[in-house]
């Protein structure tokens, strides 16, 4: 059973054209995190959200924004994509922030421009 | 600059041999370390951690262990098993982090291929 959920699993959209990426969790858990993916290199996190409380990390660009509604659910939404905006976007949960857990995945939007 | 380090890209081992990955980090303060297991088209699945207190974990086939002296970790995996085969992602966070936030900072990853 998926408990992270992300869609679309491969979104085209053309350069400037602003696109949302999904995730939602069936976990309950407390903290969601965005982190982008390039090809052979390490994931890379954009922000997390604990509760309602959002944390952006310093060099993520302003492109980038997230929402996150309610528990379950929470956006992507970059503004004005660019090339090198192409990547694997994942989304993950953990319970609390507050002990040493890990993280548990979604599988992924890849995320394609044109 | 990395502050976590999985210095070979690939690796290939022979069905039933042990396959053992390594992973160098550079920040004195990570205190917890996990290692991930990522399929094509898959997101990365939890497979193993660490706490600092300990050098030593073992679940089924799998240990992972740690020399916080070299700042070095490695995972075994015995024996090694064609469903072995991905990518592996070791990944390290540090409790001391103000916000309360355990974030975790990722190595590039470790391909291995289990040869039947």
């Amino acid at each position: 059973d998926a408990m992270v959920i992300q869609n679309p699993r491969y979104q085209v959209t053309q350069f400037g054209k602003p696109v949302t990426l999904s995730c939602s969790q069936t976990l309950n858990h407390n903290v969601m995190y965005w982190y982008q993916q390039k090809s052979s290199q390490a994931p890379k996190l954009l922000f997390h959200y604990y509760d309602k409380d959002f944390n952006n990390e310093a060099d993520t660009p302003d492109n980038f924004q997230s929402r996150r509604p309610n528990t379950s659910f929470c956006f992507l939404d970059i503004r004005s994509p660019g090339l090198g905006d192409a990547a694997m976007y994942l989304c993950a949960t953990s319970r609390d922030d507050h002990s040493n857990q890990p993280q548990h995945f979604g599988d992924g939007t890849r995320l394609s421009i044109l | 600059d990395q502050q976590v380090k999985q210095n070979s890209p690939s690796l290939s081992v022979q069905e039933g041999r042990i396959s053992i990955l390594n992973c160098d980090y550079t920040n004195s303060m990570f205190d917890y370390f996990l290692w991930y297991k990522k399929y094509p088209a898959e997101g990365p699945t939890f497979l193993i951690s660490i706490s600092s207190i300990k050098d030593k974990n073992e679940d089924g086939r799998f240990t992972v262990f740690l020399n916080k002296s070299a700042k070095h970790l490695s995972l075994h995996i015995v024996p090694s098993q064609p469903g072995d085969s991905a990518v592996y992602f070791c990944a390290a966070s540090a409790s001391y982090s103000g916000a309360g936030s355990y974030q975790l900072t990722f190595g590039k990853g470790t391909k291995l291929s289990v040869i039947p």
